[in-house]
């Protein structure tokens, strides 16, 4: 059983459109992250959520703590943008991870 | 800005041999950890040590073990590597209180 559950797996998307990536998690938490991985490896923080809504450039993060879902949204999409999108759940001293969102973006 | 550095970023080895991974980070993290990531599993917890020679099993211990020697350290040892730990390789660090894990660039392992 998976605490923290991503749709879609894999998502391709034309320059411009805009992107909408779902986590759902099971377990009481305390934050929320939303992560993103190039090829390459590399792990960078996008977002922490506790509560509502925050926005960064392109990038909006959404989280409902009742509902136990988060949203991460991309306006205007770019190729650079192409990645592998980790939601994670903090919860006490404990992390779980999502499997990813592999994003595609197309020229 | 918070640094996290591994040794190596692709690494070959064969099975049966001994692997270190180090891991290095300059912020006077106390907890650290080792991940490995595979395709369709995502991120999953090897090892995690909350203070200087501490060290607590995660979720799939089994065949790796970890050293603590240094705060700044944290090392994963591979006693006997095997084809089924080809991977990729994370580590992370956290400040006690903080919320934001910062992880090193990975390293690929491949083990023939």
């Amino acid at each position: 059983k998976n605490e923290v559950e991503q749709s879609p797996q894999n998502l391709t998307a034309q320059e411009g459109e805009f992107i909408t990536i779902n986590c759902s998690y099971s377990v009481g938490i305390s934050a929320l992250h939303w992560l993103q991985q190039h090829p390459g490896g590399g792990i960078v923080s996008l977002f922490m959520l506790s509560s509502g809504k925050k926005k960064h450039g392109r990038l909006i993060a959404t989280i409902n703590i009742q509902e136990k879902h988060s949203s991460l949204h991309i306006t205007a999409s770019h190729p650079r943008d192409s990645a592998v999108y980790i939601c994670a759940v903090i919860t006490g001293n404990q992390f779980y991870f999502g499997t990813g969102t592999s994003l595609t973006v197309i020229p | 800005d918070v640094k996290v550095t591994q040794s190596s970023r692709y690494l070959v080895k064969r099975t049966g041999e001994k692997v270190f991974l180090e891991c290095v980070q300059d912020m006077d993290h106390e907890n650290m950890f080792w991940y490995r990531q595979d395709p369709g599993l995502g991120l999953r917890l090897i090892y995690f040590s909350y203070d200087v020679k501490m060290k607590e099993k995660g979720d799939i211990p089994e065949g790796y073990s970890v050293s603590r020697e240094k705060k700044e350290r944290f090392s994963l040892i591979l006693e006997s590597a095997s084809t089924n730990q080809t991977s990729m390789y994370l580590c992370a660090s956290r400040g006690t209180g903080g919320e934001t894990q910062y992880f090193g660039p990975g390293t690929r392992l491949l083990v023939l």
